[in-house]
């Protein structure tokens, strides 16, 4: 059973930058393509981006110059780091696995952006 | 980007009636279409995908139709567990985007 745990700071300053790791059990982030997805408050679902074990990446157009993800094979994680926050990036962060419809998710982290 | 917009926006039922669910697309999906479930504090959890495909362990009362532009989820008998927010999510055209949801709450 694949199991996917979001982990990091649960709180980031304005203009800052809110880094996220997605930590995969279960099976190995090779040959999948891996989203990160977000809810603020309030709000639907969002696509941030999508990234292959190779490197591919995919991001949210609305996002594109804030948005870095990265994969780490030897860790078996994927990475999320989104910089100059503001109060609109407050939310909660889901990774998921899959490049389309998406079958595993993991709980979710909630990023609250606030000096 | 592809708008989803989902309808109605809260849907008042009773365990053991029938629930439709639409979502409309501003552009063809083909039938590149998933619908999840979601509950307080839990992630989504897929329940159809390909329009109409059913996902592992769903029960059956759960079934999808459409193509093109014109989605449906249809919930044959409410039983009380299936009250929550429904999303319909387009994978045809990234940015991949969901709809805004649909809450079936109890009547």
């Amino acid at each position: 059973q694949v199991q996917l745990q979001e982990s990091g700071p649960g709180l980031v300053k304005p203009s800052e930058t809110l880094s996220l790791t997605c930590t995969v059990s279960g099976a190995s982030i090779r040959s999948y393509y891996w989203t990160w997805i977000r809810r603020p408050a309030g709000k639907g679902l969002e696509c941030i981006g999508r990234i292959s074990t190779g490197g591919d990446t995919d991001y949210n157009p609305s996002l594109k110059s804030r948005v870095t993800m990265s994969v780490d094979t030897s860790k078996n994680q994927v990475s999320l780091k989104l910089s100059s926050v503001t109060a609109a990036d407050t939310a909660v962060y889901y990774c998921a696995r899959g490049g389309g419809s998406y079958r595993d998710w993991g709980l979710g982290t909630l990023v609250t952006v606030s000096s | 980007e592809t708008v989803m917009t989902q309808s109605p926006g809260t849907l008042s039922l009773s365990p053991g009636e029938r629930a439709t669910l639409s979502c409309r697309a501003s552009q063809s999906l083909g039938h590149n279409l998933a619908w999840y479930q979601q509950k307080p504090g839990q992630a989504p959890r897929l329940l159809i995908y390909a329009a109409s495909t059913r996902a592992a362990s769903i029960a059956d009362r759960f079934s999808g139709s459409g193509s093109g532009t014109e989605f449906t989820l249809t919930i044959s008998s409410l039983q009380s567990e299936d009250f929550a927010v429904y999303y319909c999510q387009q994978y045809n055209n990234w940015p991949y985007t969901f709809g805004q949801g649909t809450k079936l709450e109890i009547k």
